[in-house]
């Protein structure tokens, strides 16, 4: 498998539910990074979380990062129609700067 | 907010052409990417830019990209001769210090015919 892979890799849900995707790489990293893109548009950042981090929350958002099995998790509580795009994790490696590593992503579809 | 901004938002080309990617990252950012996207696929990392000078590329960044900062604003994406797999969105990004948030451009939609 590769770094930053996203489970699952689709989602279909209510509006009102919560939606969790969660991430898993390989290597060691000094920060992950969760990221938005609509269809065939930009990636907007959403949260940055460090590798001594284990939550951080910013509105609707909550992550949590788990360096020990590596992986991470994404919660988006309260979903909305407008909340449909597609998610991704990028890992930022010890062993390569800043430059990050994304996964696959995870389409989320959120039903009125 | 202050944004990263990427020109043109199309391009279409034929193949062996050449194309160049414009990009003005945040004002105060030090650090600077290009990445690319293939339709359907992944964001795959190309090459990253520091202190005028190329820090790390991808295997993809062959000889036929180059990158360049000509002023204090502009960042630029330079394929020499385009082939029909160059064919991708192209993101810039940028960021302050280490270990801080990418910011990421709009994006330019390269079509190579």
């Amino acid at each position: 498998s590769q770094q930053g892979e996203e489970d699952p890799q689709a989602l279909s849900i209510q509006e009102g539910e919560n939606a969790t995707m969660n991430c898993s790489y390989k290597t060691s990293i000094n920060n992950l990074q969760w990221y938005r893109q609509n269809s065939g548009r930009g990636l907007v950042h959403l949260i940055l979380i460090r590798s001594n981090e284990r939550e951080k929350h910013s509105g609707r958002l909550r992550v949590t990062l788990d360096t020990s099995k590596k992986s991470s998790s994404l919660l988006i509580t309260a979903s909305r129609a407008a909340d449909t795009a597609s998610y991704f994790c990028a890992t930022a490696e010890e062993t390569s700067g800043s430059r990050l590593t994304f996964g696959e992503g995870t389409q989320l579809t959120v039903n009125p | 907010e202050p944004e990263v901004t990427q020109t043109p938002s199309h391009q279409v080309t034929q193949m062996g052409q050449e194309v160049i990617l414009r990009c003005v990252p945040i004002s105060n950012h030090l650090y600077f990417y290009w990445y690319r996207q293939i339709l359907g696929q992944k964001v795959e990392f190309l090459v990253s830019f520091y202190n005028n000078e190329i820090s790390e590329k991808s295997e993809i960044f062959d000889d036929q990209f180059s990158v360049e900062r000509p002023d204090g604003s502009n960042f630029t994406l330079k394929i020499r001769s385009t082939k029909l797999e160059d064919s991708a969105m192209y993101f810039c990004a940028s960021h302050r210090g280490t270990q801080e948030t990418q910011y990421f451009g709009p994006g330019t939609r390269l079509l190579v015919l």
